[in-house]
């Protein structure tokens, strides 16, 4: 079945450090890949999305390659700040099936 | 641009009374789930709907029942409420897409339950 691993939490970093969040999936066919991104109590809501090998998600500075031949998606920012600190989740979605989502990464950066 | 509404945002509830959570969207999506969150961990998938009058059940059912007589409402029924249930129930809905296209879930802001 489909399913996504993404690196355990918590991730605590400087202000103005660089942030890579490691995520990858298993699914059969070509899945559709997200980020969500959950506010201390909020919902979720979509950082970004890619819907083939080889597209690029971007939003608010955050970037995601979906890699199919290393069947990634792992989630960089340049520069973080502290209003990102957050809990990202990836998650993908495969035609005719739910959408899967990882655990969550949760992070914190300090100013 | 309302999304995905849920109601209420807090409740406290005794053990073995009932409640209902209310769901509403108006994205005119076909598909609606409602999840639950338990402290520090991730989703997990209680029930969907993939358009009204059918709905199905998801990985942890037991102890809940959904309706869905309208495109618009989800409402997610508690019955006999237990500890166990308390978390943070999140509604949300997606479009049915075709093959080739993308889709994307929208999330309420969730409603954050205890039972004591």
């Amino acid at each position: 079945g489909n399913s996504v691993t993404q690196m355990e939490g918590p991730v605590t970093l400087s202000e103005e450090a660089f942030l890579t969040i490691n995520c990858t999936y298993t699914a059969t066919g070509y899945p559709s890949l997200f980020w969500y991104v959950q506010y201390p109590g909020e919902g979720l809501q979509l950082l970004l999305k890619a819907t083939k090998a080889d597209d690029k998600g971007s939003n608010k500075g955050f970037e995601a390659t979906y890699r199919k031949e290393t069947t990634s998606f792992h989630l960089e920012k340049g520069s973080v700040q502290v209003s990102d600190s957050a809990v990202y989740f990836c998650a993908l979605y495969n035609y005719g099936q739910n959408f899967v989502f990882g655990p969550g990464t949760r992070l914190s950066v300090l100013p | 641009n309302a999304g995905v509404t849920q109601t209420p945002k807090f409740r406290i509830l005794k053990i073995g009374q009932s409640m209902t959570l209310q769901c509403t969207q108006d994205m005119n999506h076909n598909y609606m789930y409602w999840y639950r969150q338990d402290p520090g961990m991730g989703l997990k998938l209680i029930y969907y709907s993939v358009g009204a009058g059918i709905t199905d059940k998801g990985e942890v059912p037991n102890g809940y029942n959904v309706s869905r007589s309208t495109t618009e409402d989800f409402p997610l029924r508690l019955e006999l409420a237990a500890p166990s249930q308390t978390s943070v129930y999140f509604c949300a809905s997606s479009y049915s897409p075709g093959r080739d296209s993308g889709n994307t879930i929208y999330f309420g802001e969730g409603s954050w339950l205890t039972v004591v």
